[in-house]
């Protein structure tokens, strides 16, 4: 089974700074998907970025990056000129790659999440 | 960009009451998760839906829960007699290759 940490409940940054979120996870599996997805107070789920594991450069997607870090199974979230509306919860989820007869495929197991807080 | 639609938005039910909550998936997805998200709490996993049948479930899917997807379209989430820590955003989610895509979810709240 796998398992997501996200050892920061709690993150607060000031208007145009960056900031790191950080997220570990376990898992015996080679071939996965990492993802990170921000909630706001609407509570919807909105996917910030995805990384497949086997690709060696990190993802970015305009002001979010990440750093993946394979070996120490590390998957943080950089969030670079911070922007009010960055103020949301933060999950950082994990899923297995497709094999063929699997029908569980596109499960997520999450963390625990980050609340963020954008100042101005 | 497809949308995954979840109806309603937010049910108020007394415990003890059956409700039923609707997702309508990306049509071309095959694999379909719901999930349940209690107040200030991590994203749970509750149950898995492929090829018209439950694929995977989790310990909180007990008798109480059901799911199915009778036309082709709709899928839905049964809570046959709700009890109050049922109270929680419950999230659809249609698969493809690239990821899930969720629906907006359906707020419950037992009383």
């Amino acid at each position: 089974a796998q398992t997501v940490t996200q050892s920061q409940p709690e993150m607060s940054v000031q208007e145009a700074e960056t900031v790191t979120l950080s997220c570990t996870y376990d898992t015996s599996e080679n071939n996965y998907y990492l993802f990170w997805y921000k909630q706001p107070p609407s509570r919807q789920m909105i996917l910030v970025i995805r990384q497949e594991a086997y690709k060696q450069q990190n993802a970015t997607e305009n002001r979010f990056s990440v750093n993946f870090q394979k070996a120490a199974k590390s998957f943080s979230l950089k969030i670079s000129d911070s922007q009010l509306g960055d103020t949301a919860m933060y999950f950082c989820a994990f899923m297995k790659q497709w094999n063929a007869g699997g029908t569980s495929y596109g499960k997520l197991t999450f963390g625990q999440g980050t609340i963020l807080t954008v100042h101005p | 960009e497809p949308e995954v639609t979840q109806t309603p938005s937010h049910q108020v039910t007394q415990m003890g009451q059956e409700v039923i909550l609707r997702c309508v998936p990306i049509s071309n997805h095959l694999y379909f998760y719901w999930y349940r998200q209690i107040l200030g709490q991590k994203v749970e996993f509750l149950v898995s839906f492929y090829n018209n049948e439950i694929s995977e479930k989790s310990e909180i899917f007990d008798d109480q829960f059901s799911v199915e997807r009778p036309d082709g379209s709709n899928f839905t989430l049964k809570i046959r007699s709700t009890k109050l820590e049922d109270s929680a955003m419950y999230f659809c989610a249609s698969v493809s290759g690239t990821g899930s895509t969720f629906g907006s979810g359906t707020r419950l709240t037992v009383v």
